[in-house]
C-alpha cells in the first residue's frame, strides 16, 4: 500500500507570492491534516479535513486555507508568503478523524521563503 | 494555550543500553498519548501509543508509561541501536486536535 505522498517535495518562493502544496493520503483515508514544523515552534496543527469538510483549524491567520477533493486528496495554500513561512509543511492521513485512529505522515514539502 | 512537551535537548546513549525520553503534558483533559520518531527528511512516524485508563503499554523494544498524576509521560527504547538515531516527539489528544511536543534528538554512540 502506497505511503502519503506530498508534492512538490521542495519549493522556493519570495515574499508576497502564493503557493500550494499537495497531499494524497493512503488509499482509504478520509482524514487529512496539515502541520507546520520549524525549529523554533515545533509542529504546529494547521487544519484537519474530513468528507471534503474541515473539521478542526489551528491558530494561523487567515493567508493559510486548504480544501479536500471528493477522492481525499487536499491541498493547502499559502498566499501572501513572508519570511517566517519557511517551514516543512507536513501532510498526515488517517482513517477517519483523529483521536483513536493513527496518523500516517508523509515525507512533507519544505518551502523556503527568500 | 496547551503545550506539550519539554525544550529540544539532546539524549546520547551507548549502543545497547537503554533510553528513556520524557515529555511533560499541561492538558489534563487529553486522553490519549501517541510517540513519534522522525529520521532526517522523513516525516514523523508512530511509534506507540497509550490511552489514559492504562498506564503501561509496551511494544517490540518500547515501553510507554504515563503517570497522569503529573502529567508527565516517557518512552523507553530497550538495548538503542544506531538506527534508533533521530528527533523523538510526544503528541497528545483530548479535545483538541494532536498536540506536539517540541521533541528529543536521541543520538547512538556506536
Amino acid at each position: 500500500k502506497a505511503g502519503v505522498t506530498q508534492t512538490p517535495r521542495y519549493l522556493i518562493k519570495t515574499r508576497g507570492q502564493q503557493v500550494t502544496l499537495s497531499c494524497s493520503p493512503i488509499s482509504g483515508h478520509r482524514s487529512v491534516s496539515w502541520y507546520q514544523q520549524t525549529p523554533g515552534q515545533g509542529l504546529q496543527f494547521l487544519f484537519e479535513y474530513f468528507s471534503e469538510t474541515q473539521r478542526n483549524k489551528g491558530n494561523f491567520p487567515g493567508r493559510f486555507s486548504g480544501r479536500q477533493f471528493s477522492n481525499s486528496r487536499s491541498e493547502m495554500n499559502v498566499s501572501t508568503l513572508e519570511l517566517g513561512d519557511s517551514a516543512l509543511y507536513l501532510c498526515a492521513s488517517s482513517l477517519a478523524l483523529t483521536g483513536v485512529n493513527e496518523q500516517f505522515f508523509g515525507p512533507g514539502t519544505r518551502l523556503t521563503v527568500l | 494555550g496547551e503545550s506539550v512537551g519539554l525544550h529540544l535537548p539532546t539524549l546520547s546513549v551507548q549502543e545497547g543500553d537503554n533510553s528513556i525520553i520524557n515529555c511533560a503534558y499541561s492538558n489534563s483533559a487529553s486522553d490519549y498519548f501517541i510517540w513519534y520518531k522522525q529520521e532526517s527528511g522523513k516525516g514523523p512516524q508512530f511509534i506507540i501509543d497509550i490511552r489514559s485508563n492504562m498506564d503501561k503499554r509496551q511494544g517490540q523494544r518500547v515501553t510507554v508509561l504515563l503517570n497522569k498524576t503529573v502529567k508527565h509521560l516517557s518512552l523507553q527504547i530497550a538495548a538503542t541501536q544506531p538506527g534508533d538515531s533521530a528527533v523523538y516527539f510526544c503528541a497528545e489528544k483530548g479535545n483538541t486536535p494532536l498536540v506536539f511536543g517540541k521533541g528529543t534528538r536521541l543520538s547512538v554512540i556506536a
